[in-house]
């Protein structure tokens, strides 16, 4: 079964480094989306991108954060200036071209940033 | 978006029917209902998705009234395995893109 996936799964940078975070989607699926769940929290939506440009943003993904399909096949985020809050389990999801009316969207199994 | 109400957590056995409510009483006429699963550790998973009555799938059913307010999932003969929060999530997910916007669901736990 396909299935979305991320790198690295673990990621510890320092405050104020750039991370990238990687994500390989489900390779005929067309929306692509950025989850973040801080650590016992509820998951939440950062971002949604769709034919090479976002489409919707939440109030978290603010200029420190950027998006990128640099080819046919990787989803990242980029992550300017990482902060200590920006510790999370940051989760890579995509759907497809949604003619089902069914909004199933499949995520990756995260990459947990610590920012140290 | 409509807010969504659910128990934060539930307890039952292995084998036993377990029934999960959302009250979304501010449900647009948009909107669909969908219910997503999470084990620790692990990105959620989508399990069943409705609009109204009832909608059944191999892991789930979903009930809707006919008001549309609340949902009901339901997990028939849960095992240990099923130990997991569950979300209950309301949107136009019919139009694609849609971003979920998830609560804090319902921790179920079930033991032996």
């Amino acid at each position: 079964e396909p299935e979305v996936t991320q790198t690295p799964s673990h990621q510890v940078t320092q405050m104020g480094q750039e991370v990238i975070l990687r994500c390989v989607p489900i390779s005929n699926h067309l929306y692509f989306y950025w989850y973040r769940q801080i650590l016992g929290q509820k998951v939440e939506f950062l971002v949604s991108f769709y034919n090479n440009e976002i489409s919707e943003k939440s109030e978290i993904f603010d200029d420190q954060f950027s998006v990128e399909r640099p080819d046919g096949s990787n989803f990242t985020l980029k992550i300017r200036s990482t902060k200590l809050e920006d510790s999370a389990m940051y989760f890579c999801a995509s759907r497809d071209t949604g003619t089902s009316g069914v909004n199933e969207q499949f995520f990756g199994p995260g990459t947990r940033l610590t920012v140290l | 978006l409509a807010k969504t109400t659910q128990p934060i957590s539930m307890d039952s056995y292995e084998g036993q029917e377990v029934n999960i409510t959302c009250s979304h009483n501010n449900i647009a006429t948009n909107d669909y209902i969908t219910w997503y699963q999470q084990f620790p550790s692990q990105g959620p998973r989508f399990i069943i998705q409705g609009y109204k009555t009832k909608v059944t799938n191999e892991v789930a059913s979903l009930f809707i009234p006919a008001d549309r307010k609340s949902s009901t999932l339901s997990l028939p003969r849960v095992s240990l395995s099923d130990t997991a929060v569950y979300y209950c999530l309301v949107g136009e997910f019919n139009q694609a893109g849609t971003a979920l916007i998830f609560g804090k669901g319902t921790t179920l736990s079930v033991s032996s």
